[in-house]
């Protein structure tokens, strides 16, 4: 059974152009998750999304950020626009339940804006 | 909104010493989740604690879980070079959050051989 498969792995845009993260969850598991880790950081949320619904985006900044999850293929995490400040790694977990049920995540995609 | 503090945020430990990091919420948990984080890596899940004075076991780890499901503890017995990493606890207030944790800051743990 894979895991949680997250591309790219590494990623670098120039200023102003967008970025496009893409997360297959694991088999069976219809809840996706999306975090933020800075260098020596802790993990912060940024949105939870059950198939085709955003059931959370509270951690999601207000501007330039969108998410899905289509009833077809991967969630997407989209950054328009980027800044140096988005340079970080994001992380997308998935889990078979919601309500806080253990989630298994994937590798990361480690973005750099130059 | 929730918070969840971890302390240390460092520790620098002998192989063979014990280690301990603890979290503390401000919020009554639904349960509390730990996961670790090797350099580089991504979080893996180790544990989840619901009951309430809940302990819980793996080889040289023993999790804990306050009375008043606020707080809790990770501690590992003779420490190993291969228990480097981060270790985080992750709060779930549950309720209508409608499955959204709360990841503490970590505990990095260097284990010099």
């Amino acid at each position: 059974n894979a895991g949680v498969m997250q591309n790219p792995r590494h990623l670098v845009r120039r200023r102003g152009q967008e970025a496009r993260l893409r997360c297959s969850p694991m088999k069976g598991h219809s809840h996706v998750y999306w975090y933020r880790q800075l260098p020596e950081e802790g993990l912060k949320f940024m949105v939870y999304l059950q198939k085709e619904n955003i059931i959370d985006e509270s951690g999601m900044p207000k501007e330039r950020f969108s998410a899905e999850f289509p009833k077809e293929g991967p969630s997407i995490l989209r950054i328009q626009q980027v800044v140096r400040g988005d340079s970080a790694a994001y992380f997308c977990a998935s889990s078979p339940r919601g309500q806080g049920s253990e989630q298994y995540f994937g590798p990361g995609t480690r973005l750099t804006v130059t | 909104g929730q918070q969840v503090m971890q302390i240390p945020q460092y520790q620098h430990v002998q192989e063979g010493e014990d280690f301990t990091t603890y979290c503390n919420s401000s919020t009554t948990l639904s349960n509390i989740q730990w996961y670790k984080q090797r350099p580089g890596g991504h979080p893996v899940f180790l544990i989840q604690l619901v009951k309430s004075g809940e302990v819980k076991k793996q080889k040289r780890l023993t999790f804990q879980f306050g009375e008043a499901k606020k707080n809790s503890s990770l501690h590992i017995t003779a420490t190993q070079t291969t228990d480097v990493g981060t270790y985080f606890c992750v709060a779930n207030a549950g309720g209508t959050s409608y499955g959204k944790l709360t990841f503490g800051q970590g505990t990095i743990l260097t284990v010099h051989p």
